[in-house]
């Protein structure tokens, strides 16, 4: 059964900082890694999606990169601002490319 | 941009009620999900639908709940007797056949069982 961790669990920053979120998975057969953003009460917002034959995907200030033999991704936010305050989810293919197994997410405040 | 929509944002019902709940998916999409996240956990995978058929279901997805896509635009999710421990965030999601499977999903329905 795939497994995904996201440590670390909430971080709050000043502005101007740069952001590193992690996310670990058990099952390094994966088509694909998805990260997205959630904010309080609202759905899903995808930011990125990295195919298991990339290393990294950049979109504007976000850099998510892919790991797979060794089970991780990350997702680098260059110079956090406030706008940036929400919980990023990673989610991972369970089983052959269907579902998505997510993690419970990096709660992320950026402190003006 | 197109975009997954959902109805109701918010429905709130009584213990034991049969709710619907609904989703408009990308138009070109042809895999469509149903997930939701209890308050303070993860989001979990209830439910895959593909070619007018479930292709894949959890384990959380019992006789209580069907998914039915009755036109062909709309994919809803039934709850016949909702219980207390229903009450959760749902998420509907969709996407196409190919290329790079990203999964886009809606704004969610909050359903409150009372």
């Amino acid at each position: 059964k795939q497994e995904v961790t996201q440590i670390p669990a909430a971080l709050s920053v000043p502005e101007g900082e740069n952001l590193v979120l992690n996310c670990s998975f058990t099952d390094s057969a994966i088509y694909n890694l998805q990260w997205f953003r959630q904010d309080p009460g609202k759905g899903l917002t995808s930011l990125l999606l990295i195919q298991s034959s990339q290393r990294e995907q950049t979109s504007g200030r976000l850099n998510a990169s892919l790991d797979k033999s060794s089970g991780r991704s990350t997702l680098y936010i260059a110079a956090s601002q406030p706008g940036d305050s929400a919980t990023y989810l990673c989610a991972v293919p369970a089983y052959g490319n269907n579902r998505l197994a997510f993690g419970k997410g990096n709660q992320v405040v950026v402190i003006p | 941009e197109p975009e997954v929509t959902q109805t109701p944002s918010h429905q709130v019902t009584q213990m034991g009620q049969e709710v619907i709940l609904r989703c408009v998916p990308i138009s070109n999409h042809l895999y469509f999900y149903w997930y939701r996240q209890i308050l303070g956990q993860k989001v979990e995978f209830l439910v895959s639908f593909y070619n007018n058929e479930i292709s894949e279901k959890s384990e959380i997805f019992d006789d209580q709940f069907s998914v039915e896509r009755p036109d062909g635009s709309n994919f809803t999710l039934k709850i016949r007797s909702t219980k207390l421990e229903d009450s959760a965030m749902y998420f509907c999601a969709s996407r196409t056949s190919g290329g790079a499977n990203e999964q886009f999903f809606g704004p969610g329905t909050r359903l409150t069982v009372l």
